[in-house]
């Protein structure tokens, strides 16, 4: 049963536009939620994460967005750039969770295209 | 700061033999690590939770015999894959938990392992 679900696989938008990524849960002891990119043959690299307490947390051109009720988080770039063209996964933790463990979406494939 | 570098970035060894891998936190100390695996096209898959000075928590379906994990040090974590087999191959990547509070990950660049 996947507790966090990323059901776009692959999303292509025009440079300069504003890219959506979207994120659902079902665990409603999730309360720390986080966007990590990641380019083929290299680790993950943090983005931008949310705590439940918020519904919104911006940095520079990133901003996620969680809506609890509807246990859905989306990731908005603007302007999004070529060098944004990556996988993009969701990650979910509970921080009651005494191994710290993320549970992660299955990514979503991002295509900047100039 | 939060870097993690891992060494070797790729090794190519033969059937049978062993490989050490090392996760270490920079800038960092790390009381827990975690080994994930990732297979082509695929999602990260945990391998297991290292907790410095302790035994590591393996996922279900990981063998531990086959996967050796030490957390010896606050920054040093190593996996070893003993007797490795073709099937072994595979983009080792491991993470360190922050140490803000919150469940953020560092990850490693990454370990390329082909097995001949």
């Amino acid at each position: 049963d996947q507790q966090v679900k990323q059901n776009s696989p692959s999303l292509s938008v025009q440079e300069g536009r504003i890219s959506i990524l979207n994120c659902d849960y079902t665990n409603s002891m999730f309360d720390y939620f986080l966007w990590y990119k990641k380019y083929p043959a290299e680790g993950p690299t943090f983005l931008i994460s949310i705590s439940s307490i918020k519904d919104k947390n911006e940095d520079g051109r990133f901003t996620v967005f969680l809506n609890k009720s509807a246990k859905h988080l989306s990731l908005h770039i603007v302007p999004s750039q070529p060098g944004d063209s990556a996988v993009y996964f969701c990650a979910a933790s509970g921080q009651g969770d005494s191994n710290y463990q993320l549970i992660w979406g299955a990514g979503t494939k991002l295509i900047i295209k100039p | 700061g939060a870097v993690v570098s891992q060494h070797p970035s790729w090794v190519i060894c033969k059937s049978g033999t062993s490989v050490k891998i090392e996760c270490r936190s920079l800038d960092f100390q790390a009381t827990t690590m975690f080994w994930y695996r990732q297979f082509p096209k695929q999602s990260l898959m945990l391998m297991a939770t290292s907790n410095e000075g302790s035994k590591a928590t393996y996922e279900q379906g990981v063998e531990k015999d086959k996967f050796l994990i030490n957390h010896a040090s606050l920054t040093l974590s190593t996996l070893t894959v003993t007797s490795a087999h073709p099937e072994d191959s595979s983009f080792y990547i491991c993470s360190a938990r922050g140490t803000s509070g919150l469940n953020t990950q560092y990850f490693g660049p990454g370990t390329r392992l082909t097995v001949l």
